[in-house]
């Protein structure tokens, strides 16, 4: 695998479930990021990760949950989601936290009924 | 925080067309990127361009950093270049976050 992956690349879910969102990536980056992508709206920085520390959390509510165990990898723990939290959830890495190109893994479709 | 607007939202080419996308910002930047989303939703990186001029075969940009805006020329287009292209700034002084436009959605018709 080369690049950012993420896993999986569809997800539909319930608002009681719970269920984690994964990302990955082989580009020996030390800076993580998840995003959101809703219809109509620019891509909004969610969470940052900076040689495995939280370095940002851009005003997020709990039932997101990041995790990070290593410069590698990101995982997103969803719930008791809200339909309006419907969205493609996208994961991004680069060299370190500042001004250093980002590089897009292939989403994950979110559908919360 | 930083503004960034691109134009135009919309563009329909025929085949073999040219066409310029255009970038402002509204504050000094770090950091300017050009992405390209396809139907599936993958972002493609297309150019990291805070200053200066860039080519990438029928792709280039260039960024006049002094006059805060960036465009991106892409020359005989293809069907395949259809989607939305994003530019993506981070301010010189700040919040060390990309801030992304509102896009422009090229189709391109055979």
């Amino acid at each position: 695998e080369t690049g950012v992956t993420q896993t999986p690349r569809h997800l539909v879910m319930g608002m009681t479930n719970k269920k984690s969102l994964k990302c990955e990536q082989h580009l020996g980056h030390n800076a993580m990021y998840w995003y959101k992508q809703s219809a109509k709206k620019p891509l909004e920085l969610m969470f940052v990760y900076n040689f495995k520390e939280q370095t940002e959390n851009n005003s997020v509510p709990s039932r997101f949950s990041p995790e990070c165990p290593n410069s590698s990898h990101l995982f997103l723990h969803l719930h008791t989601l809200q339909p309006e939290d419907s969205a493609l959830y996208l994961c991004a890495s680069s060299q370190e936290r500042v001004s250093y190109e980002q590089y897009f893994g292939p989403g994950t479709r979110l559908t919360v009924t | 925080g930083i503004q960034v607007e691109q134009s135009p939202p919309d563009l329909i080419l025929q085949e073999g067309a040219n066409s310029t996308l255009r970038c402002n910002f509204s504050d000094s930047v770090n950091n300017l990127q050009w992405f390209h989303q396809n139907p599936w939703g993958q972002l493609i990186n297309l150019f990291y361009i805070p200053s200066g001029t860039k080519q990438n075969g029928r792709l280039s940009a260039t960024t006049v950093a002094t006059e805060r805006y960036s465009l991106l020329y892409i020359s005989s287009s293809q069907t395949t270049d259809s989607g939305v292209y994003f530019c993506a700034v981070e301010p010189y002084f700040g919040n060390e976050k990309l801030t992304f436009g509102t896009g422009t959605r090229l189709t391109i018709i055979p």
